[in-house]
C-alpha cells in the first residue's frame, strides 16, 4: 500500500521551532517530487513547500518562505519540514503528500498522509 | 500567482442528484488541474488529474472537464458517501494553489 505518514506536531510558543518528519511507504520514494500543505482549524487547503525527487530544487509559498525549511534524506524514505519562528498563524494541520506523476505529468498530490497537528500558543 | 475561484462555496444535494462545482483560474492553465475530496476530520483524496482524468478507484459517476481557465466537477447520481467538501488546484506552476472549496451538504 503507497503511504505517507506524519509525525512531530505539538503544541508549541510563539518564537519557537519545529521539524516535521514524514515516512513514505509502499513506493519508490527517492524518484518521487514530494510535498507539505497545511489547513488552518476551518479553513481550506494552503500548499505550502515542495522539493524535487533528489532534493536539490525546494519550492515554498511566500507566506512561508524564509522561514520554512524542506529536506528528504532519501536513504530513509522521509522528509522534513523544518518550521522556525513559529506564529500563531502557523497553527494548522500539516499534510505531507507524495507528488503524483502520471505519464510524466506531476503536480498532483496522492496520497496525503493523515496530517500532524501544530498549534502555536503561549 | 495563480488564483483558483471556486463556486459555489456550498450546494445542498439530495442523494441521486447531478452537483456541477466550478472552479476558475486567473491564467490559463490548460488543463494542469485536480480536483479532490475532503470529508471531515480526513485527509484530502485526490479524484481527477490533469483536469479529466480519474484516479485509480475513484467512482465513475465523478467527472472532471474543461481547460484554460473554466474547469468543472461533476457528481451523477449523488451517493451518501459524496458529502463532502471538494478542492480544486492548480499544478501549472509553483507556487501550487487550490481553490477555497466547495461544501455539499445534504438538503
Amino acid at each position: 500500500e503507497v503511504q505517507v505518514v506524519e509525525s512531530g506536531g505539538g503544541l508549541v510558543q510563539p518564537g519557537w521551532s519545529l521539524t516535521l518528519d514524514c515516512v513514505g511507504s509502499g513506493f519508490s520514494f527517492k524518484t518521487h517530487r514530494m510535498g507539505w500543505a497545511r489547513q488552518a482549524p476551518g479553513k481550506g487547503l494552503e500548499w505550502v513547500s515542495s522539493i524535487s525527487n533528489s532534493g536539490d530544487r525546494t519550492y515554498y509559498a511566500d507566506s512561508v518562505k524564509g522561514r520554512f525549511i524542506i529536506s528528504r534524506d532519501n536513504s530513509r524514505n522521509t522528509l522534513y519540514l523544518q518550521i522556525d519562528s513559529l506564529r500563531a498563524e502557523d497553527t494548522a494541520i500539516y499534510y505531507c503528500a507524495r507528488d503524483f506523476c502520471d505519464s510524466g505529468n506531476c503536480g498532483w498530490l496522492d496520497p496525503w498522509g493523515q496530517g500532524t497537528l501544530v498549534t502555536v500558543s503561549s | 500567482d495563480i488564483q483558483m475561484t471556486q463556486s459555489p462555496s456550498s450546494v445542498s444535494a439530495s442523494v441521486g442528484d447531478r452537483v456541477t462545482i466550478t472552479c476558475r483560474a486567473s491564467q490559463d492553465i490548460t488543463r494542469w488541474l485536480a480536483w479532490y475530496q475532503q470529508k471531515p476530520g480526513k485527509a484530502p483524496q485526490l479524484l481527477i488529474f490533469a483536469a479529466s482524468n480519474l484516479q485509480s478507484g475513484v467512482p465513475s459517476r465523478f467527472s472532471g472537464s474543461g481547460s484554460g481557465t473554466h474547469f468543472t466537477l461533476t457528481i451523477n447520481n449523488l451517493q451518501p458517501e459524496d458529502f463532502a467538501t471538494y478542492y480544486c488546484q492548480q499544478a501549472q506552476s509553483f507556487p501550487l494553489t487550490f481553490g477555497g472549496g466547495t461544501k455539499v451538504e445534504i438538503k
